[in-house]
């Protein structure tokens, strides 16, 4: 079965602090993994790929850990427009579509 | 250029009445998706295209059908409504089934109430 697993949270943080989340996945046939960002009531949108050897974009850093199965996001100095809901999403070989997971909500108070 | 359309924003409908939720794209993607999304539910996938001409079941499609009309549009059709299908439906849709950087882009949502 392919699945990511995440823990629902929330997350309550407050500005400037860092929060990292992570994801475990089931199925070790994965080919790749997203992070992507919904905010609430709206559609979610790509936040940033997740590369075995790691990759960052300003105060993200996403991980990938293929021994132990888990996927992580770092936010850095968090922002008040983090507060939102982060969806790890995994991509598995063959012909299948990406396997969403249930979400980790984050908000950060000021 | 308006990447991916949904209508309508907002139904609500009684139990057993039936309608079909329209999806757009206009970004040349093959594959198109429905998804429905509930709380502590996570995003299901109920039905999928990888290309024009070709739809697969997904996770949840029970109660539902679609429809890839041509490559533009993906519709899911509810034909006998009942309150477990109150949800907010997403489409989706990518360049291709899969690939490392294939992005999904989703529409705006349908708001679903069956009473």
């Amino acid at each position: 079965r392919k699945e990511v697993e995440q823990d629902p949270g929330p997350f309550n943080v407050p500005e400037g602090a860092t929060v990292a989340f992570n994801c475990t996945y089931s199925n070790s046939a994965s080919q790749s993994f997203f992070w992507y960002r919904q905010d609430c009531r709206k559609e979610p949108k790509l936040l940033m790929s997740v590369y075995s050897s790691g990759n960052e974009d300003g105060r993200f850093t996403a991980q990938l850990n293929r021994a132990s199965q888990y996927i992580s996001l770092l936010i850095r100095d968090s922002k008040l427009s983090d507060s939102a809901t982060y969806l790890c999403v995994g991509l598995y070989s063959g012909n299948t579509p990406l396997v969403f997971g249930k979400g980790t909500r984050l908000s950060v108070i000021a | 250029n308006a990447g991916v359309t949904q209508t309508p924003k907002f139904q609500v409908l009684k139990t057993g009445q039936s309608m079909t939720l329209q999806c757009a794209q206009d970004m040349n993607h093959n594959s198109m998706y429905w998804y429905r999304q509930d709380p502590g539910m996570g995003l299901r996938l109920i039905y999928y295209s990888a290309s024009e001409g070709t739809t697969d079941k997904g996770e949840v499609p029970n109660g539902y059908n679609v429809s890839r009309l041509n490559k533009r549009e993906f519709s899911l059709r509810l034909e006998s409504a009942a309150p477990s299908q109150t949800s907010v439906y997403f489409c989706a849709s990518s360049e291709f089934l899969t690939g490392a950087d294939n992005e999904q882009f989703f529409g705006p949502g349908t708001r679903l109430t069956v009473l």
